[in-house]
């Protein structure tokens, strides 16, 4: 099994561009996660996904954050316009249910706004 | 409102001794708890869990113990290997949240040869 994918690894934007970053689960895998890691935050969810349907977006910073999930398969984080604050590693997780409540992650994708 | 804590941002240990983690939480509806591993450039990668119905999980080199009434877990690492030095997340979940899991915010530990 190839394991959370995500892309790009690394993606520099000038504040105000549009950014997209893209993950495709474990195949089987129920559930997504959306988590944002900074040095003051820590590990913070932004939105999960329950087969393809989100489920819960309470984490999502702002109105220029959204996500989707068009298929079991694929989903996507944009951020539109993008701001320094921005800055910060973006992770995908997945899960399968039933079984273990552990999460399995992505390599995640290291974003830089200037 | 931090609820799963981790008051130790680093920890250093001399390899073949142990290493021990710490991790507070203050919700008392979480009833399982999980410790990650990540190494730079990588994400987290599952470690150990443990249900709250035990106090104790072992595999291998590796420990949970589980302290319920004082919300408290630790992960204990015997021996330490330089190849463990990472950053170490506890998390936390219960039912209700639909298995959300709430991250601490991690301790660097470096395993000295």
């Amino acid at each position: 099994d190839a394991g959370v994918i995500q892309s790009p690894r690394h993606e520099v934007t000038e504040m105000g561009q549009e950014v997209t970053l893209r993950c495709k689960p474990i195949s089987g895998h129920d559930y997504l996660f959306w988590y944002r890691q900074t040095m003051m935050r820590g590990l913070e969810l932004l939105i999960y996904f329950n087969n393809n349907v989100p489920i819960d977006d309470s984490g999502m910073p702002e109105d220029r954050f959204s996500a989707k999930m068009p298929n079991a398969s694929f989903s996507t984080l944009k951020i539109q316009p993008s701001e320094p604050r921005d800055s910060a590693v973006y992770f995908c997780a997945s899960r399968a249910s039933p079984g273990g409540w552990g999460q399995y992650f992505g390599p995640g994708t290291r974003l830089t706004v200037t | 409102d931090q609820q799963v804590k981790q008051n130790s941002p680093s920890l250093s240990v001399q390899e073949g001794r142990i290493s021990i983690l710490n991790c507070d939480y203050t919700n008392s509806m979480f009833d399982y708890f999980l410790w990650y591993k990540k190494y730079p450039a990588e994400g987290p990668t599952f470690l150990i869990s443990i249900s709250s119905i035990k106090d104790k999980n072992e595999d291998g080199r590796f420990t949970v113990f589980l302290n319920k009434s004082a919300k408290h877990l630790s992960l204990h690492i015997v021996p330490s290997q330089p190849g463990d030095s990472a950053v170490y997340f506890c998390a936390a979940t219960f039912s209700g949240s639909a298995r959300q899991l709430t991250f601490g915010s991690g301790t660097q530990l470096t395993v000295l040869p």
